[in-house]
């Protein structure tokens, strides 16, 4: 069936560091990839998407690039903030009815 | 800009009891969907639910577990004897259509039962 994994967290990172969460997937057909952020007692946000091959999602300085060969879409921020501080899970809808979550990868920003 | 909403934001609740979860998606989304989420665990999938009907559920979603829309705007999920394995974070989502259209999600319930 269809499954996402996740790099494991937590991940520790200094202000204005280069994040990277690794996150691949299996699947039959062509899903469409997100990555959710889940802030400290809040529900899940919709961070960005990509519903096909090599589409770049984007959105607030993160991003992430469907790449269908390696059946990836890691997210990316070039510096990160403390805000951004939260854990991140990477979905696909697999284009029957359900979202597949990742177990969520926990980042901490250190000042 | 529209979102999901969910009521109450906490509940707490005695093993046994019956409890109701409500949301209220958004208003030209025709596809609902309830998720949980275990204290630390991933979300995991519980029910999608269209055209007044239940389209695919998980494994979780048992007989204890129920889906409504009793009127134009709200979507509950009734939990009929709650037991201490279902404390957990409940979301509710919406979407507009169903191929591969992003889901909303809403803020969550966070049920504790004791």
């Amino acid at each position: 069936g269809n499954s996402v994994t996740q790099m494991e967290g937590p991940v520790t990172l200094s202000e204005e560091a280069f994040l990277t969460i690794n996150c691949t997937y299996t699947a039959t057909g062509y899903p469409s990839l997100f990555w959710y952020v889940q802030y400290p007692g809040e529900g899940l946000q919709l961070l960005l998407k990509a519903t096909k091959a090599d589409d770049k999602g984007s959105n607030k300085g993160f991003e992430a690039t469907y790449r269908k060969e390696t059946t990836s879409f890691h997210l990316e921020k070039g510096s990160v903030q403390v805000s951004d501080s939260a854990v991140y899970f990477c979905a696909q809808s697999g284009g029957y009815q359900k979202v597949t979550f990742g177990t969520g990868t926990k980042l901490q920003v250190i000042p | 800009e529209p979102e999901v909403t969910q009521t109450p934001s906490h509940q707490v609740t005695q093993m046994g009891q019956e409890v109701i979860l409500r949301c209220v998606p958004i208003s030209n989304h025709l596809y609902f969907y309830w998720y949980r989420q275990i204290l630390g665990q991933k979300v995991e999938f519980l029910v999608s639910f269209y055209n007044n009907e239940i389209s695919e559920k998980s494994e979780i979603f048992d007989d204890q577990f129920s889906v409504e829309r009793p009127d134009g705007s709200n979507f509950t999920l009734k939990i009929r004897s709650t037991k201490l394995e279902d404390s957990a974070m409940y979301f509710c989502a919406s979407s507009e259509t169903l191929y591969q259209e992003t889901q909303y999600f809403g803020p969550g319930t966070r049920l504790l039962v004791l």
